[in-house]
């Protein structure tokens, strides 16, 4: 079946460290995203790539980076200058093309403590 | 920046009820998205309506779409408990990016 794999679920880690969110899709699309959710709100955009060795940053960049040397992959670093990384993160991808339909993931909890 | 918002932020119904949502956005757009999310899960793409459209149905979902005063609604017929999450439009830029709204949240009560 095809899809996006995010992983892992639930990932707990200390303030000052970097922690990488893994994302993967097997429906060769070209476009990838990443959106953060915080409880109760709607999803922020992160970055996005629209094809392999290039992205963009998104509404809420700062904080973050990321890659995109495949296109089944588009691995999130959460780096510790991003002062609330505790949220929920969404990866998603869709086909190339403005407005397309986003395929999601079924997200990473992170929480830094 | 948030293009689309909904109304109303959350709603309570019974079983068999109609549930409607409305969304506003700010500029134009090639197409408009509703989108559902269980707690604690992914969204999933439910319609999409492109900006030449004014209404769409698939199964017991109605979208209308009023580029005029830059709106749109989703209809949920005969609601079921299993119709219970968070309900979010979203729209393009233009370009590229997705933007989505803070969402509805529907409760069907059983």
């Amino acid at each position: 079946d095809g899809g996006i794999t995010q992983s892992p679920k639930y990932l707990f880690r200390k303030e000052g460290q970097n922690v990488t969110l893994s994302c993967e899709q097997n429906l060769n699309h070209d476009a990838m995203y990443w959106y953060r959710q915080d409880p109760g709100q709607g999803l922020r955009l992160i970055y996005y790539s629209q094809i392999v060795n290039d992205f963009q940053k998104g509404d809420i960049a700062e904080g973050y980076s990321v890659s995109r040397e495949k296109k089944e992959s588009f691995p999130l670093t959460v780096t510790s200058a991003q002062k609330n990384p505790t949220a929920f993160y969404l990866c998603a991808s869709s086909r190339q093309g403005k407005g397309s339909p986003l395929h999601f993931g079924n997200g990473t909890r992170l929480t830094v403590t | 920046s948030q293009q689309g918002e909904e109304d109303p932020q959350a709603l309570s119904i019974q079983e068999g009820e109609n549930a409607t949502m409305n969304c506003s956005y700010k500029t134009s757009i090639n197409n408009l998205q509703w989108y559902r999310q269980n707690s604690g899960r992914g969204l999933v793409h439910l319609i999409l309506i492109r900006s030449n459209e004014r209404e769409k149905h698939s199964g017991r979902l109605r979208v209308t779409l009023d580029t005029s005063k830059k709106s749109s609604s989703l209809l949920i017929t005969a609601s079921r408990a299993a119709d219970t999450a968070s309900y979010f439009c979203a729209t393009d830029d233009g370009g590229f990016k997705t933007i989505f709204g803070a969402g509805t949240r529907l409760f069907v009560k059983a």
